[in-house]
């Protein structure tokens, strides 16, 4: 069973300041999803990426398959960026013939103006 | 209204009671999943289903069952709620043909059980 650890668990940051979330797993994976869970606790998928980097407006995640580590980055953080920020390990499931994913417990972040 | 939907968003149940959460998808999607959320935890899977009466255990799966007899829809009984059972209930579809195994959630059963 892959583990997945992010850090940190909760982040308070002002207005403006570069965000930083990491995400680490244990086994390897065929691809890595980030999602954003609003505070109305909707979730919606950011990413998914199997290799290298990837931008959406202030957005950016990277990973690093060979050190099993990806990074979620935020640029000219916002307060609507508050929310809960979760990594996602894609595998096979149990039953086989598709993948599944395996969540991190999430990554609080709170931006005040 | 185009998506996925679930129902109740809100139910309050007491111990022992059969309860039973709806999840509808409008796009086809060959897969679905149910998830829990607790705090302190990821969203675990509890069951996941590949095609219309095709399903398979997740994480989690004792005290819960679920059907798929129509693509559009997966819902989740729970037989004899516990208190252990009171969390943050999701439903996503994915589909798989496209490659992308991106999931799609809906908006969350909030259930107690009391």
């Amino acid at each position: 069973k892959n583990e997945v650890e992010q850090s940190p668990q909760n982040l308070t940051a002002q207005e403006g300041e570069f965000i930083t979330i990491n995400c680490s797993y244990s086994v390897g994976i065929s691809a890595l999803h980030w999602l954003q869970q609003h505070p109305g606790g909707g979730i919606v998928s950011l990413f998914m990426l199997s290799s290298g980097k990837k931008k959406h407006g202030r957005l950016i995640a990277t990973i690093n398959i060979q050190e099993k580590h990806s990074s979620l980055h935020i640029t000219a953080s916002h307060p609507r960026d508050s929310a809960v920020y979760i990594c996602a390990v894609r595998s096979p499931l149990s039953g086989g013939g598709a993948d599944g994913l395996t969540f991190g417990k999430g990554t609080h972040l709170i931006i005040q103006p | 209204d185009a998506g996925i939907t679930q129902s109740p968003r809100y139910k309050i149940t007491e111990t022992g009671r059969q309860v039973t959460l709806m999840c509808h998808q409008t796009w086809s999607h060959s897969y679905m999943f149910w998830y829990r959320q607790d705090l302190g935890h990821g969203l675990r899977l509890i069951y996941y289903s590949a095609a219309a009466d095709i399903t398979d255990k997740g994480e989690v799966p004792d005290g819960y069952v679920v059907s798929r007899s129509k693509t559009e829809n997966f819902p989740l009984t729970l037989e004899s709620a516990t208190r252990s059972q009171t969390s943050v209930y999701f439903c996503a579809s994915s589909d798989h043909r496209d490659g992308s195994y991106e999931q799609y959630f809906g908006p969350g059963t909030r259930l107690t059980v009391t």
